[in-house]
């Protein structure tokens, strides 16, 4: 299964742009990266995902490097309330089960 | 529409006692997922089912046993339960194995003493 790297704390300014990186190196061609965040202990909440083009949503938005070893998260005004844990995922191919594996994850403190 | 249902909430079981974790969806998804999530670690998957009458095992199997008897439910049983099985469980389901998005319940916190 695909392994997801990513810094384990990152601050940003409310109101700042949040810039989240993620690297996936052994991603295969059919594999989607899916973000999730986790707001303390709450079930996870979807963010957004993407196969190989750049994704946008009300959330956010999502850039995946043309060789898809590596992602970002875009949060483009943060709040204090997207302090939280986010996750970036490969999600293993339909045929396995569709599992989502995941990592550490970065917790994203945004100050005022 | 519920979304992802998991009951109950909340238990203390004994070591040794058994219990059943119970996971619903009414959004008629093929895909569910079963994972457990220790103080300061990401989610770790415990078993999968890909459809009703299946199951697979995850990442961290042992100790449980899950059933999907009906396509809704997805059921999670600790069959003598161990401290080292104290968590919180979440449960996962999705209309497709990929490309969709995954609906998380908002756990069950359990406690083995």
């Amino acid at each position: 299964d695909a392994k997801t790297t990513q810094p384990p704390s990152m601050d940003c300014a409310e109101g700042r742009a949040a810039n989240l990186p993620c690297n996936h190196s052994t991603i295969s061609g059919n594999e989607y990266v899916y973000w999730y965040r986790q707001i303390h202990s709450q079930g996870p909440q979807y963010i957004i995902h993407g196969l190989k083009n750049n994704e946008t949503n009300e959330m956010a938005s999502l850039i995946i490097t043309e060789d898809r070893k590596s992602s970002t998260l875009i949060l483009p005004h943060a709040t204090l309330r997207d302090t939280a844990v986010y996750y970036c995922i490969v999600r293993v191919e339909r045929n396995q089960g569709g599992k989502l594996i995941f990592g550490q994850g970065t917790e994203l403190s945004v100050k005022p | 529409n519920a979304g992802v249902t998991q009951t109950p909430k909340f238990r203390v079981l004994k070591t040794g006692q058994s219990m059943t974790l119970l996971c619903a969806q009414d959004m008629n998804h093929e895909y569910m997922y079963w994972y457990r999530q220790d103080p300061g670690m990401g989610l770790r998957l415990i078993h999968y089912s890909v459809g009703e009458g299946t199951t697979a095992k995850g990442e961290v199997p042992d100790g449980y046993n899950v059933s999907r008897l009906k396509k809704q439910n997805f059921l999670l049983g600790l069959e003598s339960a161990a401290p080292s099985q104290t968590s919180v469980y979440f449960c996962a389901s999705s209309y497709e194995g990929q490309g969709t998005e995954a609906f998380f319940g908002q756990g069950t916190r359990l406690t083995v003493v």
